[in-house]
């Protein structure tokens, strides 16, 4: 069966340091997307990319970049953790005018 | 950019009565509006969705209402139950793709 997975699930890091979470879907979607879900803000849209070697900037883009060289894939880099992005994060994905699936999440903690 | 506003934010009801979430938007061009139950500690899952074509769409005790006009849209859940005690958000998709989701409403059903 098609599915979306992320990984690792959880992670503590110390701030400063560069983490990338991974999101992997198999269900052949050009539409790839990252949010963060913290209390009181329900799911804010950091990145997005409509297929491969394109990448967009969401509502909550500074401290974070993505990368898209295959279908399947979208990593999301931290390129230096700070306490403000402790949060979850999950990746969706889906067709265009469509419905969007969303892989399990990552429980980010930044020391 | 598109505004999604969610009310209310928490919601009590006993079991076997109705609930009902009822959420705004600001982008007359969106035109597709889902709703996803996510309940404690998984990802959010699409429920039902309703096109901007459509006024009303049902699927057993779940029904979404949506006014073009007044942009608003609703969802309503009858005969409660305890399973359906979950965290729901709203969402529309703008014309550039992209999802605008609520802060979500926290449904407890009461037994």
């Amino acid at each position: 069966d098609a599915e979306i997975t992320q990984s690792p699930r959880h992670k503590i890091t110390e701030t400063g340091r560069q983490v990338t979470l991974a999101c992997h879907q198999t269900w052949n979607h050009n539409n790839m997307f990252w949010y963060r879900q913290d209390l009181g803000h329900g799911l804010r849209l950091i990145h997005y990319s409509y297929g491969v070697q394109d990448t967009n900037k969401g509502e909550v883009s500074d401290g974070y970049s993505v990368s898209r060289s295959n279908t399947e894939d979208l990593p999301l880099t931290l390129e230096s953790a700070a306490s403000s992005q402790t949060s979850v994060y999950f990746c969706a994905s889906g067709v265009t005018g469509g419905s969007q699936y969303f892989g399990p999440g990552t429980r980010l903690t930044v020391l | 950019g598109e505004n999604v506003e969610q009310h209310p934010s928490t919601l009590s009801v006993q079991e076997g009565d109705s609930a009902v979430i009822k959420c705004t938007y600001s982008d007359s061009a969106s035109n597709y509006f889902p709703w996803y139950k996510q309940e404690l500690g998984k990802r959010p899952q699409l429920i039902i969705d309703i096109r901007s074509n459509v006024g009303e769409k049902k699927d057993q005790r779940i029904a979404v209402t949506l006014n073009k006009t007044a942009k608003h849209f609703s969802l309503h859940i009858t005969e409660t139950q305890p399973e359906d005690s979950a965290v729901y958000f709203c969402a529309a998709l703008t014309t550039g793709n992209q999802f605008y989701f609520g802060t979500g409403t926290s449904l407890t059903v009461i037994p």
